[in-house]
């Protein structure tokens, strides 16, 4: 069974800083990788998306990366902003579906002004 | 708005209560999901309908039953619940076709407390 791992489970920086997360995930034979932000209390926003065959995706001052051979993912954050701080997961399809995901339990990313 | 609208956001039932936890999405997907949020653990798939059949039930409690009755609409019937089964339940939606990866729309969540 993938199992999804997400460390620091929480990491705290001053606004402006540039910060990474990683994603680690025990079986590379993957369709994509997804990564989300949730906001307390609140449902999962999709950020990036990227599939098996490609190593990064970008949007705006996030850009994810993908090596699949040695199980990893990160997720880049550049000029942190207080507005950045949520909790940010990652996520990984099973065997039966593209997207019947298996979640990492998060990093709760706090961006102090 | 993520085009995915779940009502009611919170709820708090005894473990006697019958409730129903709704879901819609104005998106035009063709797939619906229900995910299960409990603290400090990930994010747990519950079922999973495509095209209104399901084709995903992750081994969940028959205490909770769900619906599909079109494929802009699910349900999640609630039962005799038992006080671990707080949490919040997340609907999802996504176009999925044979070769597509595409991504997952969330709604906001039910916020649920078993007492």
């Amino acid at each position: 069974k993938q199992e999804v791992t997400q460390i620091p489970a929480a990491l705290s920086v001053p606004e402006g800083e540039n910060l990474v997360l990683n994603c680690s995930f025990t079986d590379s034979a993957i369709y994509n990788l997804q990564w989300f932000r949730q906001d307390p209390g609140k449902g999962l926003t999709s950020l990036l998306l990227i599939q098996s065959s490609q190593r990064e995706q970008t949007s705006g001052r996030l850009n994810a990366s993908l090596d699949k051979s040695s199980g990893r993912s990160t997720l880049y954050i550049a000029a942190s902003q207080p507005g950045d701080s949520a909790t940010y997961l990652c996520a990984v399809p099973n065997q039966t579906g593209a997207n019947n995901l298996f979640f990492g339990t998060g990093t709760r990313l706090t961006v102090i002004p | 708005e993520t085009g995915v609208t779940q009502t009611p956001r919170h709820l708090v039932m005894g473990m006697t209560n019958k409730k129903s936890l709704k879901c819609e999405q104005h998106l035009g997907h063709n797939a619906m999901y229900w995910y299960k949020q409990s603290a400090k653990k990930p994010l747990e798939l519950m079922f999973v309908y495509n095209f209104k059949e399901q084709t995903e039930n992750n081994s969940v409690p028959s205490r909770f039953s769900p619906e599909c009755p079109n494929s802009s609409h699910l349900f999640l019937h609630l039962h005799t619940l038992q006080p671990e089964d707080s949490a919040l339940y997340l609907c999802a939606s996504s176009q999925v076709s044979v070769g597509d990866n595409e991504k997952l729309f969330f709604g906001s969540g039910t916020q649920l407390s078993v007492l």
